[in-house]
């Protein structure tokens, strides 16, 4: 299948410090799509992008459709010890046979440490 | 409220003991679909549902089934489980394919 690269796998931070996660792919993409996961729960949606070049946020969170669309952005500012977790991009092409597929990185894990 | 709901939550069972997980959406989206989550793996989609009627494989299909007869419901039904599909299982909707998709609580299976 499809294969997505998130990077980093892991980051160990001071609370107050910026993150920023990235996510590419061998194929173009039509939506990123940014998630979180908390032990035990279900990945929660954090940010959708719909257009190349596109820029948007959510808070203290913003992300980014690269103009290639083929890699997305996610940068989290001002670091909060609930921002533990793991970050999920995943990515959708209506190209297709792959029309109902969403292709998943494996995933950022985020320590803030206080 | 908006959800997507699994049951169950847990499950431990044998091998080749049939089990299905049922997955429920109350906010009329067309498209469903199953991912299973392993470590380091990440995410990979099981299968998925584009309407009523419409089912198809994703990444890792071998060993399940499913069917969408109604639009909210999408169980996803193991014939004979065996100990690698023990996994975290999560059940997902959205309006349509290719838009922001809402998961599940999960459901965390053992096969032993």
């Amino acid at each position: 299948g499809q294969q997505l690269n998130q990077s980093p796998q892991s980051m160990f931070i001071q609370e107050g410090e910026d993150v920023s996660m990235n996510c590419t792919s061998s194929s173009i993409f039509n939506t990123w799509l940014w998630y979180k996961q908390d032990p035990g729960e279900g990945p929660v949606l954090l940010i959708a992008l719909y257009k190349a070049g596109e820029l948007t946020s959510n808070g203290r969170l913003t992300a980014q459709f690269g103009i290639t669309r083929k890699d997305s952005f996610l940068n989290i500012s001002a670091s909060i010890p609930s921002d533990v977790g793991i970050y999920f991009c995943a990515g959708h092409t209506d190209r297709g046979s792959t029309l109902g597929r969403l292709y998943f990185g494996r995933g950022t894990q985020l320590t803030v440490w206080p | 409220e908006a959800q997507v709901t699994q049951n169950p939550r847990y499950l431990i069972t044998v091998t080749g003991k049939k089990l299905t997980v049922t997955c429920s959406q109350n906010m009329n989206h067309e498209y469903m679909s199953w991912y299973r989550q392993d470590p380091g793996l990440g995410l990979r989609q099981i299968y998925y549902s584009m309407n009523v009627e419409v089912t198809d494989k994703g990444d890792v299909p071998e060993g399940y089934k499913v069917s969408r007869k109604e639009k909210r419901n999408f169980p996803l039904i193991l014939e004979s489980p065996s100990p690698n599909q023990t996994s975290l299982y999560f059940c997902a909707s959205s309006r349509l394919a290719g838009y922001e998709q809402y998961f599940g609580p999960g459901t965390r299976l053992t096969v032993t």
